[in-house]
């Protein structure tokens, strides 16, 4: 599986987009891009996947170069409630066995 | 839906205690695992299974050992706890097939061993 390298921290103002990016230079065709998020001491939470179109729900955006080297994960109005682990994981769709949870990136949303 | 419970929220243990860690999801997802995190460290993957009467290793599986009778329930078992088994451990579900990677989380369970 791919790997893929996040920024340790980044800080963001309330009410302002937020946008983590994510470097997955070694991806491979059929690699999708995964994003979830972890709020302090609590289980990680599914936010959004895509393979090479942009996405878009109700939680985030998610923009894939066309190269799909790379990635960024947009939350539109961040709140204080967007606080926690962002992480960016690559790998095939069918079997999740290969997850690699990094450390990912820290965001701050800042009043 | 209650989606992934997990009981114990927090447990502490002395070394060499047996205990079981219970996972239960009301989805009907084919999928679940056992994750252990660790300060400093991603998420790793202990146990996994693809369905009722299968199960796997998965990157840590040492001193862990799980069963799944039924398509709902996933326990833990530590059979001998040791103090470099004192994590926070987390249980996931989900569908089969392209859902495979869209994983519920559980709350956690926070075990200490002494």
């Amino acid at each position: 599986d791919a790997k893929t390298t996040q920024p340790t921290s980044m800080d963001c103002a309330e009410g302002r987009a937020a946008n983590l990016p994510c470097n997955h230079s070694t991806i491979s065709g059929n690699e999708y891009v995964y994003w979830y998020r972890q709020i302090h001491s609590q289980g990680p939470q599914y936010i959004i996947h895509g393979l090479k179109n942009n996405e878009t729900n109700e939680m985030a955006s998610l923009i894939i170069t066309e190269d799909r080297k790379s990635s960024t994960l947009i939350l539109p109005h961040a709140t204080l409630r967007d606080t926690a682990v962002y992480y960016c994981i690559v790998t095939n769709a069918g079997n999740n066995r290969k997850l690699i949870w990094g450390l990912g990136t820290s965001l701050a949303v800042n009043p | 839906n209650a989606g992934v419970t997990q009981t114990p929220k927090f447990q502490v243990l002395k070394t060499g205690q047996s205990m079981t860690l219970q996972c239960a999801q009301d989805m009907n997802h084919e999928y679940m695992s056992w994750y252990r995190q660790d300060p400093g460290m991603g998420l790793r993957l202990i146990h996994y299974s693809v369905g009722a009467g299968i199960t796997d290793q998965g990157e840590v599986p040492n001193g862990y050992n799980v069963s799944r009778s039924t398509t709902e329930d996933f326990p833990l078992r530590l059979l001998s706890a040791a103090p470099s088994q004192t994590s926070v451990y987390f249980c996931a579900s989900s569908p089969g097939g392209a859902g495979a990677n869209v994983l519920t989380f559980g709350a956690g369970s926070r075990l200490t061993v002494l």
